[in-house]
């Protein structure tokens, strides 16, 4: 099993939708979790930590659950912008972060 | 956000030549720079951490002989793809991480390799 995975894509979905993907992962010490963005030929960016608690960032929101091992991104009222592959990325303690091989979106109109 | 530069952006070379990228964190000092590639519609694959004034870490299967990684100052690290062939041509991204910025990385724009 990957360190971590995620579901290739593509998520085709209308502007305006909502739209929802999961990264999971597979060492429970996992402490640190991240979602990146990346655009075609470009580097990633980081769009947002994922805490504990959860949270949000303007129409987007991240969750962890512990106990099944995986993160979330959520996106709100979807803009034909967000188009990328959104990457999930996670980290032990001081290692490097692995990253999943992403999930494409694609809004259209 | 911190910023990271690389350059070139992209090369084409002829198979058997050597290439040099070379990335720079520009607005902070980066002890821990990393080099990955990206083939596509795959994920970044960490090909080696550069510590600066040591040797590099390779991932397994990376070759160090091959991938030479220098890592000279606190601003500048330049990863040496020799006797590239076509198996080498894809999307070279280095990130630096900035001191007291746990578990952020800031990414460099990457390079597009292309070896013909």
């Amino acid at each position: 099993r990957k360190e971590v995975e995620q579901d290739p894509g593509p998520f085709n979905v209308p502007e305006g939708a909502t739209v929802a993907f999961n990264c999971t992962y597979s060492n429970s010490a996992s402490q640190s979790f991240f979602w990146y963005r990346q655009d075609c030929r470009k580097e990633p960016k980081l769009l947002m930590s994922v805490y504990s608690s959860g949270n949000e960032d303007g129409r987007f929101t991240a969750q962890l659950n512990r106990a099944s091992q995986y993160i979330s991104l959520l996106i709100r009222d979807s803009k034909l912008s967000d188009s990328a592959t959104y990457l999930c990325a996670v980290k032990r303690g001081s290692y490097i972060p692995t990253f999943g091989r992403g999930t494409s979106l694609i809004v259209h109109p | 956000g911190a910023v990271v530069s690389q350059h070139p952006s992209w090369v084409i070379c002829k198979s058997g030549t050597s290439v040099k990228i070379e990335c720079r964190s520009l607005d902070f000092q980066a002890t821990t720079m990393f080099w990955y590639r990206q083939f596509p519609k795959q994920s970044l694959m960490l090909m080696a951490t550069s510590n600066e004034g040591s040797k590099a870490t390779y991932e397994q299967g990376v070759e160090k002989d091959k991938f030479l990684i220098n890592h000279a100052s606190l601003t500048l690290s330049t990863l040496t793809v020799t006797s590239a062939h076509p198996e080498d041509s894809s999307f070279y991204i280095c990130s630096a991480r900035a001191s007291g910025r746990a578990g952020e990385q800031y990414f460099g724009p990457g390079t597009r390799l292309t070896v013909t």
